[in-house]
């Protein structure tokens, strides 16, 4: 199994170009998120899914959105990007309800907005 | 929302030494779960423990979530160990979510 993989690692774009994270997991975990890490402030949460077809805000939803057309993928996109957008992009995902709690995640991606 | 504080911020050891990192938060949860992300950015679970304690080789963890906390022992460490460690809390349901602590940075030097 790969488990959590992330699509591109690196980007770089300018202030307004839009771009698309695709994540991806192969253990047919229910529930996917998409976190953000800047530097000396942890992870926080952007939006998440609990199932195909449904998504929800996380922590710091402003400037992004997403979709799970399909149960192992979870896409995030920046349809106007601003240089506050520039930090390191994890996906993770986790089975409840009748599996662990655990979260597991992706390499990450780090986004660069000039 | 719930707050969750690390701490040490930042902690250098010899190799060989022992640590205890500890993990503070504000209200009450039934979801807790150390990470271990390493110096090539890669974030690994270590445990999963809303109460209780578990082991798994040198590390281990004990959760007293009547009082809100949570310690993560590192014992003999290796220079493997450096990297930084999150906790991360939340409640079960309602999708599940995390927040996490800003984390404690160790160093583990020959």
């Amino acid at each position: 199994n790969a488990g959590v993989t992330q699509t591109p690692k690196f980007r770089v774009l300018k202030t307004g170009q839009s771009m698309t994270l695709l994540c991806a997991q192969d253990m047919n975990h229910e529930y996917m998120y998409w976190y953000r890490q800047d530097p000396g402030m942890g992870l926080r949460l952007i939006h998440y899914s609990v199932g195909e077809g449904t998504t929800a805000k996380g922590e710091v939803p402003d400037g992004y959105n997403v979709s799970r057309l399909k149960k192992q993928n979870f896409l995030l996109g920046l349809e106007s990007a601003a240089p506050s957008q520039t930090s390191v992009y994890f996906c993770a995902s986790s089975s409840p309800p009748r599996g662990t709690d655990t979260q597991y995640f992706g390499p990450g991606t780090r986004l660069t907005v000039l | 929302g719930i707050q969750v504080e690390q701490s040490p911020p930042d902690l250098i050891l010899q190799e060989g030494a022992n640590s205890t990192l500890r993990c503070n938060f504000s209200d009450s949860v039934n979801n807790l779960q150390w990470f271990h992300q390493n110096p090539w950015g890669q974030l690994i679970n270590l445990f999963y423990i809303p109460s209780g304690t578990k082991q798994n080789g040198r590390l281990s963890a004990t959760t007293v979530a009547t009082e809100r906390y949570s310690l993560l022992y590192i014992s003999s460490s290796q220079t493997t160990d450096s990297g930084v460690y999150f906790c991360a809390v939340g409640l079960t349901g309602g999708g599940n979510k995390l927040t996490f602590g800003t984390g404690t940075q160790l160093k583990v030097e020959l």
